[in-house]
This record gives C-alpha cells, structure tokens and sequence, in this order.
C-alpha cells in the first residue's frame, strides 16, 4: 500500500488568508486526488491533480479558490485561498496505485478559518 | 439521487454480534467498490476492495457486491470495540473518480 504524508496535519488561520498544503507518496501513483470532509460529513471530490498540467476540477470547485499542482509523480500541493470560516474542514490528499486501482488516503489536514 | 447511498446510523451492537454495513449506488458503469474505516480525526483507511461482483473476505471482514441489485456490503463477525468507527462505502468506474457514500457511524459496546 502506498503511504501519503500530509502537512501541515491542522492550522489555525484567519479569514481572507491563504493556506498550502502540501502531500507526498511513497511510491509512484498513478493518480492523486484532492477531497475535502466538512464536519460530519463524507468526502467531497474537489479535483485531480494532473502532473505537470492544470488539475480537473469538480463542480463546484474553481481553480482561482483551490490552486493544485503536481510537478512529478509522487507530490502535489492544495492552496485554498482567501479563506472564510465556510472553508473549515479536513482537506484528504489520496492516491491510486497502477497495480491494483486501490486509493489510499493521507491523514488529513484540518483547517479551522476564524 | 446521490449516487452512492448510505445509511449514516449510528448503529450500536454488543461485542461479538455480527455487523451488517450496506450502501447502494445508482450508476450502472460502477466497477470498483471499496470500504473505507476511518477513526475519528483520523484519514480513511482502506479495509476492502474489490472489482465487479462476489464476495472478498479478509479475516473477520467480508465484502459483498451485488451489481444486478447494485447492492454493496460489508460484514464483520465477532465485533469489537476496536471496531467502533465511521465506515464509508465508495464506488467508481473507468475514471478512478471514488464517490463516497455518507458514511455509518458503528459503536461496538464491551
């Protein structure tokens, strides 16, 4: 299984500031996706981040508040820009395995905006 | 209608009953169907997976898929209070896109 490294794990941050998260596997993933866990909720797919190219979004998701990148296999960074207190949530960077098709998740990092 | 539906509990069940988790989903071109368990403030963890239909078993976990009735569960024999966590059925198709269902809250009670 792949092991996926989050950081930060939680933040504390102001409205109208921006936070980058950023997620590295051990071994190379096919595919790496960024979620996000509102409290008591389930995961929300927010985009695919593509490796070297601009990340496909789901609806509802805009690059402008949710800037990816990917710059090689096994890295990819979440920005989530001027943040409001709606934006508090656990945000999950998982990835797919070649062999198998299996997704293995991060711990998470959980994002309180005051 | 959400594509995967999930019933959120909580369920409670006495140590060592066996515990039945169940979703459905509305997407016939569904293939890949896995189980997650996720403490709490922990990331999801993946128990099963399994492609297409049939049954997967790992130790005191089985996963069941049922793709004429797009029926999914998961059974866990002898419970435990370790068990006690939220699990998430998820499905995807060709695309590796997982939808998610709500979740069930589980409490295995000593």
């Amino acid at each position: 299984s792949a092991v996926i490294s989050q950081k930060p794990s939680r933040d504390i941050c102001q409205r109208g500031t921006s936070l980058t998260i950023q997620c590295q596997v051990d071994s190379q993933v096919t595919m790496m996706f960024w979620y996000r866990q509102q409290p008591g909720q389930s995961l929300t797919l927010i985009a695919t981040a593509n490796q070297g190219s601009e990340a496909t979004y789901e609806s509802g998701f805009v690059i402008d508040k949710f800037p990816i990148s990917r710059p090689n296999l096994t890295f990819s960074t979440l920005t989530v820009s001027n943040m409001s207190p709606e934006d508090s949530s656990i945000y999950l960077c998982s990835g797919k395995t070649p062999n198998t098709g299996e997704l293995f998740f991060g711990e998470g990092s959980r994002l309180t905006v005051l | 209608q959400k594509e995967v539906e999930q019933d959120p509990g909580p369920l409670s069940v006495p140590e060592g009953a066996i515990v039945s988790l169940n979703c459905t989903y509305s997407n016939s071109a569904f293939q890949y169907f896995m189980w997650y368990r996720q403490y709490s403030r922990k990331g999801p963890e993946l128990l099963m997976y399994t492609y297409s239909s049939g049954n997967k078993e790992d130790g005191r976990f089985t996963a069941q898929v049922d793709k004429s009735s797009k029926y999914i569960s998961l059974f866990i024999r002898d419970s435990q209070p370790s068990d006690s966590a939220t699990y998430l059925c998820a499905s995807s198709g060709n695309t590796g896109k997982l939808i998610f269902g709500q979740g069930t809250t589980l409490q295995v009670k000593p």
